[in-house]
């Protein structure tokens, strides 16, 4: 099986600019996370999709946004970015089915974005 | 406020040595618990999971859970260069639907 997969792998944005990361999650997972990672945060999570809705969201501005299609393919959007946004972004998959959940996250390589 | 703490790093054992990484968190009613490795410039990969009390045992690596004190360890028998790398304990706390909760990570550097 593939494994998770994110777009692009690195971005340069300025301040004020937005940015639309991508994420395709392992075939056959339905729940797809998304997190932060800085070196001084650690591993922040951001929200989780299930069946095209926001399950779960984290302490984030509301710059921070997402969403999740019928195929289960997530996108992440950043608006307004500022220099703090600057960290890796790693998408995560699982298993997720109706009254019956697996809880292993599968991360994807990440998208490393810079904002200059 | 949920936490997962992993302390006492970073942690340096000679090849072929036990490692033993620990974590804490902070609620009883966690129910899952996971170890992710993270080699510099990657990303986290999964590695142990681990539901009930007691030992798991995966090859090398062994996890073990102990629900009355709080605490999840990840022993790396034998170790390996290849083993160095950063290690996060994560906690799933409460229901279906309820977040991962990562600790901040312990590096581990296995000597030749």
């Amino acid at each position: 099986k593939a494994g998770v997969t994110q777009t692009p792998r690195y971005l340069i944005k300025t301040r004020g600019q937005q940015v639309t990361l991508s994420c395709s999650p392992i075939s056959g997972h339905r729940s797809v996370s998304w997190y932060q990672q800085t070196p001084g945060q650690g591993l922040q999570f951001l929200f989780e999709y299930f069946s095209e809705t926001q399950r779960n969201k984290g302490n984030f501005p509301g710059r921070f946004s997402g969403r999740q299609f019928s195929n289960s393919r997530s996108e992440m959007n950043v608006s307004t970015l500022e220099l703090g946004d600057s960290a890796l972004y790693l998408c995560a998959s699982r298993q997720a089915f109706r009254g019956r959940s697996t809880y292993e996250q599968y991360f994807g390589p990440g998208t490393r974005l810079t904002v200059t | 406020q949920k936490e997962v703490e992993q302390n006492s790093g970073p942690l340096s054992v000679p090849e072929g040595a036990i490692a033993s990484l620990n974590c804490t968190y902070s609620d009883r009613g966690s129910q899952s618990f996971f170890w992710y490795r993270q080699y510099s410039g990657k990303s986290p990969e999964l590695i142990m999971f681990i539901y009930s009390n007691g030992d798991k045992e995966d090859g090398r690596f062994t996890a073990q859970l102990n629900k009355a004190s709080q605490y999840v360890s990840l022993l790396i028998r034998d170790s390996q260069p290849s083993d160095s790398a950063t290690y996060l304990c994560a906690v799933k706390y409460g229901g279906a639907n309820s977040k991962l909760t990562f600790g901040k990570g312990i590096t581990l550097s296995v000597r030749p």
